[in-house]
């Protein structure tokens, strides 16, 4: 199993403004994923993101809203940048680890645009 | 398109099981199919998976129909804490992340 910490857990930001959420793993791993979940909703998968490469994007996605940073093979980071209250949602990241193809989850950032 | 069909949702008094099913019935012959679960406020978490033999492991138990069209994830002996969004996901097992979910079912458990 994986051990995955997110931070911010929760955070109010005003209109305009731009927050980074950081991942952290507690083993090294090949690949991380980004989710949104919208209130209410189930998850949307943003992003793939591999260590040494460029993040991939999913449909409806794209760099410039949503830049990805994975430095090492234990840690990743999700921007959301000029953020509008459509962009309040909980931001998850997760890994894929063990032999089983089974994905862990961090516990989520909560953002609220106002 | 949504590969998976669940009902929105369920109750279940504690003590007892809860089946829960989900119709596949277009997976592909190399497509597994997963449980998750998302408890309000955690992020989701791995259950149990399955390509086509009955599995069981310490938390549930998974039925795949012999066409594979379906499957019916088991909690022996739900629980209060049992009570989450469950969701059935059928996918590739080396095609590495995307995790495509649905709405899933609402497991309320009640005393």
């Amino acid at each position: 199993s994986a051990v995955i910490s997110q931070k911010p857990s929760r955070d109010i930001c005003q209109r305009g403004t731009s927050l980074t959420i950081q991942c952290q793993v507690d083993s090294q791993v090949t690949m991380m994923f980004w989710y949104r979940q919208q209130p209410g909703q189930s998850l949307t998968l943003i992003a793939t993101a591999n260590q040494g490469s460029e993040a991939t994007y999913e449909s409806g996605f794209v760099i410039d809203k949503f830049p990805i940073s994975r430095p090492n093979l234990t840690f990743s980071t999700l921007t959301v940048s000029n953020m509008s209250p459509e962009d309040s949602s909980i931001y998850l990241c997760s890994v894929e680890s063990g032999y089983k193809g089974e994905q862990y989850f961090g516990p989520g950032t909560r953002l609220t645009v106002t | 398109d949504a590969k998976t069909t669940q009902p929105p949702s369920m109750d279940c008094a504690e003590g007892r099981a809860a089946n829960l099913p989900c119709n596949h019935s277009t997976i592909s012959g190399n497509e597994y199919v997963y449980w998750y679960r998302q408890i309000h406020s955690q992020g989701p978490q791995y259950i149990i998976h399955g390509l086509k033999n009955n599995e069981t492991n310490e938390m549930a138990s998974l039925i795949i129909t012999e066409d594979r069209k379906s499957s019916t994830l088991i909690l022996p002996h739900a629980t209060l804490r049992d009570t989450a969004v469950y969701y059935c996901i059928v996918r590739v097992a080396d095609s590495w992340g995307k995790l495509q979910f649905g709405a899933g079912t609402q497991v309320v458990v009640t005393p």
